[in-house]
């Protein structure tokens, strides 16, 4: 079973649309989550990390839930620069140096 | 520029070639990472580095893959013998402080096995 599984989507939404991505994790010891974006053939690159008590970022909102080892990502106002792979991220408390990533949500907005 | 530079940025070798790809991390990062990525799938982990040393090689494929780092800077992943299953975009990240989560990725090393 993979240490990080995601919807590989696409999800195709308009302007202005709100959209959620979820993303489950099999090792109820993972201690740190993180979502990270990747633009079309480029390097993935940190969007936020995400906090037990769930955190805010302009438009992005991410959440934990620790009982059913999820985490999602909600983005509000989608804009057409929001197109993007969202990768989830996992990083296991007994290493904390490794991390493990899901293979990605892709969302497209379109006009 | 500062950030994570790789080389060569494509490669197209002949099945059974040996390549090296280079990664030169952000100066003053100790931690360095080798990821790959196959076509639409995520990243799968390599290895890790803490300075020098490899505390972490677990994601290391096979015995055909190794590493090195030195002087706590420049990385070169080695691939024996390639595969056409060797075939990704070898991505390289280095880190100051990686219980941040902020892992700073170079642009890859899209390596294509005939």
């Amino acid at each position: 079973r993979k240490e990080v599984e995601q919807d590989p989507g696409p999800f195709n939404v308009p302007e202005g649309a709100t959209v959620a991505f979820n993303c489950t994790y099999s090792n109820s010891a993972s201690q740190s989550f993180f979502w990270y974006r990747q633009d079309c053939r480029k390097e993935p690159k940190l969007l936020m990390s995400v906090y037990s008590s769930g955190n805010e970022d302009g438009r992005f909102t991410a959440q934990l839930n620790r009982a059913s080892q999820y985490i999602s990502l909600l983005i509000r106002d989608s804009k057409l620069s929001d197109s993007a792979t969202y990768l989830c991220v996992v990083n296991p408390r007994y290493n904390f140096n490794k991390f493990y990533f899901g293979s990605g949500t892709k969302l497209n907005v379109k006009p | 520029g500062a950030g994570v530079s790789q080389s060569p940025s494509n490669k197209v070798t002949e099945k059974g070639k040996d390549v090296e790809l280079r990664c030169d991390p952000i100066s003053g990062h100790t931690a360095l990472y080798w990821y790959r990525q196959s076509l639409g799938q995520g990243l799968e982990f390599l290895i890790y580095f803490q300075g020098n040393s490899a505390p972490d090689k677990s994601g290391l494929p096979s015995d055909r893959f190794s590493a090195e780092r030195t002087g706590g800077s420049v990385s070169t992943l080695t691939i024996q013998r390639t595969q056409q299953e060797d075939s990704a975009v070898y991505l390289c990240a280095s880190s100051s402080e990686p219980s941040t989560g902020e892992l700073f990725f170079g642009e890859g090393s899209r390596l294509t096995v005939l």
